[in-house]
């Protein structure tokens, strides 16, 4: 599975969108881009993913460049609820391969 | 659905005795993963089942730890013996396909 490169930590202000960056350079034709979080003292949470096509759902948005080597994360109206680590992961959907859990981008919305 | 649900939250224990975790999966997936957490080495993938059956345990770090999965409802990671070292958190998640993986809330086990 490919590597990403994720900033170490953000601050975003409550109620303005948060983007987070990953770089994936050496991702492969048939790998997708994944994002889980982690809350504080939680399990892990699934956000999204996507191939190549930008992808939104009812927590974010998933933008990802034409070339694939890198995406974005959008919170579109960051809570303080939205405190937490989010983890960028590259691999082939449903393969053998397992998620592998970098160090993450530590989020912290201030009010 | 009440997500994957694990046992006990928190487990303190000496050195030496068995500690045995528990999870239940959410019904219909059919994958379930077991991974320790820690400071020093992040979030790691110990073994993980399909059907009850395991399929890669390279993640388990050496012969005291072992992981059952009995039936589709239930799975219990042992380590036995236990050693401060061993002390983390550890998640269960279950998936209906590999990639999307759904986690409990983890049991945060302290050896001492």
């Amino acid at each position: 599975d490919a590597k990403t490169t994720q900033p170490t930590s953000m601050d975003c202000a409550e109620g303005r969108a948060a983007n987070l960056p990953c770089n994936h350079s050496t991702i492969s034709g048939n790998e997708y881009v994944y994002w889980y979080r982690q809350i504080h003292s939680q399990g892990p949470q699934y956000i999204i993913h996507g191939l190549k096509n930008n992808e939104t759902n009812e927590m974010a948005s998933l933008i990802i460049t034409e070339d694939r080597k890198s995406s974005t994360l959008i919170l579109p109206h960051a809570t303080l609820r939205d405190t937490a680590v989010y983890y960028c992961i590259v691999r082939v959907t449903g393969s053998q391969g397992n998620l592998i859990f970098g160090k993450g981008t530590k989020l912290s919305v201030k009010p | 659905d009440a997500g994957v649900i694990q046992s006990p939250r928190h487990e303190v224990t000496e050195m030496g005795q068995e500690v045995t975790l528990r999870c239940k999966p959410i019904s219909g997936h059919d994958y379930l993963f077991w991974y320790r957490q820690t400071m020093m080495r992040g979030l790691e993938l110990l073994i993980y089942f399909n059907n009850n059956v395991p399929i890669d345990d390279s993640g388990m770090p050496e012969d005291r730890f072992s992981a059952k999965m009995p039936n589709a409802s239930f799975s219990t990671l042992k380590i036995q013996p236990s050693e401060p070292r061993d002390s983390a958190v550890y998640f269960c998640a279950s998936s209906a396909r590999r990639d999307t993986q759904y986690f409990g809330p983890g049991t945060r086990l302290t050896v001492l």
